[in-house]
């Protein structure tokens, strides 16, 4: 089955805490994507990448790292978490970019920073 | 920056009723992309519309992209409680240094009731 698989889905952490979301995907998809999900803001992107060892800064890449060492995997990286940065955060992925490719979701993970 | 205004932000009708769902922007997208989202899952893409003026169709939902390509539309005719759920908007960046870039509208909030 198709899937874009996201880990941990649910994380509580403190302030400083080094922590890393894992996202894979089984489609063999050149294209991956970080975005995070906050009341009244939508859907924000945070990194991309088009391919291995390809990575650019979305709209909001400040507080976070990615790195894109093989094509299945997009971690992203978030070196000292703040509480600003509880979101509800989702990696997507696509065959090749955007432009008329399916972009398919994770099932998101909810990260809170105390 | 490029921004999507998406509207109206809320939207609540009976079932049986027609409605419409607006993206604006006055950046131009290369791509225009709708999804819908359910409550604690991720964004599932709907369509794709990429050459302005382009219509396409969807059951009962109708999208449709500006001849400029900074705007579209989703039509839904005669409303069902199983449309119910967050739609949103997002655009490709055309710009050539950031085509991975996608911009999302805050989103529409539907609730259809019986």
């Amino acid at each position: 089955e198709a899937q874009v698989t996201q880990n941990p889905r649910y994380l509580i952490t403190v302030t400083g805490k080094k922590l890393t979301v894992t996202c894979s995907q089984n489609m063999n998809h050149e294209y991956m994507s970080w975005y995070r999900q906050d009341p009244g803001l939508g859907l924000r992107q945070i990194y991309y990448s088009m391919n291995v060892e390809v990575t650019d800064k979305g709209d909001v890449p400040e507080g976070y790292k990615v790195s894109r060492k093989e094509k299945r995997n997009f971690p992203l990286i978030l070196e000292s978490p703040s509480p600003n940065q509880t979101s509800l955060y989702f990696c997507a992925s696509s065959l090749r970019g955007l432009a008329g490719n399916t972009i398919y979701f994770g099932e998101g993970s909810w990260l809170t920073v105390v | 920056t490029q921004l999507l205004e998406q509207s109206p932000q809320f939207l609540s009708i009976q079932e049986g009723e027609n409605l419409t769902v607006y993206c604006n922007s006055s950046s131009v997208f290369s791509s225009l992309q709708w999804y819908r989202q359910e409550p604690g899952e991720g964004p599932v893409l709907l369509v794709t519309v990429v050459t302005g003026g382009e219509v396409k169709k969807l059951k009962r939902l109708t999208f449709q992209f500006g001849d400029a390509r900074k705007d579209s539309s989703l039509h839904i005719t005669a409303a069902q409680t199983g449309d119910t759920g967050l739609y949103l908007c997002a655009g490709a960046s055309n710009y050539g240094g950031s085509q991975g870039n996608l911009i999302f509208g805050k989103g529409t909030k539907l609730s259809v009731k019986p």
